[in-house]
């Protein structure tokens, strides 16, 4: 049983164009994130939603869109790639927005060309 | 700014040694600071985690230790076997959102 799942695992496009990573919890959790993985293996949060609504939003370029259309889901879409958004990007959940553990999921590993 | 100073950036270690992997943070709201650890091609995995008000936690093999007043914690995995080779990455939550700031993550590699 798949806890926190994402679509595609690999995803490879040419700069300038239009992607989207979707994102999927089976735990019942209130509280779902993004997060990107650099070359360097640097793990930074990119946005988090509570039942629905975002919650945080770090400096993360207007190109980056996430949406979530039930708890259950978050998806990220991204206009116009550029080569540096070439990263492994997580998605992860937690029971609510004050839990301590967040699980993640495989990741989605962008390869802008 | 990163927030979180993890070191050292590789480490490699002889089986049924002890791995000790350092972190520091500067920001004084932070309220929790769990490890994660993360196997090539997995996502990131709670492994043990401690609040600031305890200085020790200890699971199995795992121990953190967390020194409030100089702003530091530490991971110590005992007896430590290549099934433990990993990246192990602290991390730092402030509330409101259950943001965590990570640090910059250590490979580890056990060798026989």
């Amino acid at each position: 049983d798949t806890a926190v799942s994402q679509t595609p695992k690999y995803l490879v496009t040419q700069m300038g164009n239009d992607k989207s990573i979707k994102c999927e919890q089976n735990l019942g959790h209130d509280t779902m994130y993004w997060y990107k993985q650099d070359s360097k293996k640097f793990l930074k949060i990119m946005f988090s939603y509570n039942n629905k609504e975002l919650i945080i939003n770090e400096t993360v370029p207007n190109r980056f869109s996430p949406k979530s259309p039930d708890k259950a889901h978050l998806n990220l879409h991204i206009n116009s790639l550029e080569l540096g958004d070439s990263a492994v990007y997580f998605c992860a959940s937690s029971p609510s927005r004050s839990s301590n553990e967040q699980f993640f999921g495989p990741g989605t590993r962008l390869t802008v060309l | 700014q990163q927030q979180v100073k993890q070191s050292p950036q590789s480490l490699i270690v002889q089986k049924g040694g002890i791995s000790i992997i350092n972190c520091a943070y500067e920001n004084t709201a932070f309220d929790y600071f769990p490890w994660y650890q993360q196997f090539p091609g997995k996502g990131p995995a709670l492994l043990i985690a401690i609040r600031p008000d305890v200085s020790e936690k200890k699971e199995g093999r795992f121990t953190i230790s967390f020194n409030k007043s100089a702003k530091q914690f530490s991971l110590h995995i005992m007896d430590s076997q290549p099934g433990d080779s990993a990246t192990y990455f602290c991390a730092a939550r402030t509330g409101g959102g259950n943001k965590l700031t990570f640090g910059t993550g250590t490979q580890l590699k056990v060798e026989l």
